[in-house]
């Protein structure tokens, strides 16, 4: 059955800090990866990895995919409060465009 | 980047009446659009697929009489919860996908549902 396990489930922060969200995956028919940051409402698109180890990079979020491990590794350099949100990780498994998400990590930044 | 609606934002209706929520594709049209059901403090579980023109195809538990879902149009799908329940309470998101658009799925911005 695929699955897509995040980690930590829940991180808490004080601004400044860097965080790794982590993300790990077994699929049969791998496609892409996705990130998404959801506060209170719907997930917003972050970034969307299908080679392994090139970076994504926007603002101070980063993302890699390692598709030999089957992980990707989200970053937050220099949190604020504003990144407090639930990341979801979702791997596309080349099914129509089915998603499989993760449990999501919640992260709370502190002022 | 492209925009998704979903109409109503927030719903509360009486148990074993019917709702209705409309996704749109404002800027896109989407070839594929998909409807997730979230509970709090869980991830987003995926109900159906739904394809335009087509019918829509059901996750494994997802009573297909009971959440009716139509995509008439490349911009527009809805899913009617019908005879709900206080169970069927949750937060209903749509997505949706344009191979015009690099494949990623866009959300819309939910439906709170509450069955009382």
């Amino acid at each position: 059955e695929d699955k897509v396990v995040q980690s930590p489930l829940s991180l808490v922060v004080h601004e400044g800090d860097t965080v790794t969200l982590n993300c790990s995956y077994e699929v049969t028919n791998f496609r892409s990866l996705l990130w998404y940051k959801q506060e209170k409402k719907a997930p917003t698109f972050l970034f969307m990895l299908t080679s392994s180890g090139i970076e994504k990079k926007s603002g101070r979020l980063s993302s890699i995919l390692d598709k030999k491990e089957l992980f990707s590794i989200l970053n937050i350099t220099a949190t604020q409060t504003g990144d407090s949100a639930v990341y979801l990780c979702a791997v596309d498994n080349n099914q129509g465009g089915k998603l499989i998400f993760g449990q999501g990590t919640e992260l709370s930044v502190k002022p | 980047g492209a925009v998704v609606s979903q109409h109503p934002s927030r719903v509360i209706c009486k148990s074993g009446t019917s709702v209705k929520i409309e996704c749109r594709s404002l800027d896109f049209q989407a070839t594929t659009m998909f409807w997730y059901r979230q509970f709090p403090k869980q991830s987003l579980m995926l109900m159906a697929t739904s394809n335009e023109g087509s019918k829509a195809t059901y996750e494994q538990g997802v009573e297909k009489d009971k959440f009716l879902i139509n995509h008439a149009s490349l911009t527009l799908s809805t899913l009617t919860v019908t005879s709900a329940h206080p169970e069927d309470s949750s937060f209903y998101i749509c997505s949706a996908r344009s191979e015009g658009v690099g494949y990623e799925q866009y959300f819309g911005p939910g439906t709170r549902l509450t069955v009382t």
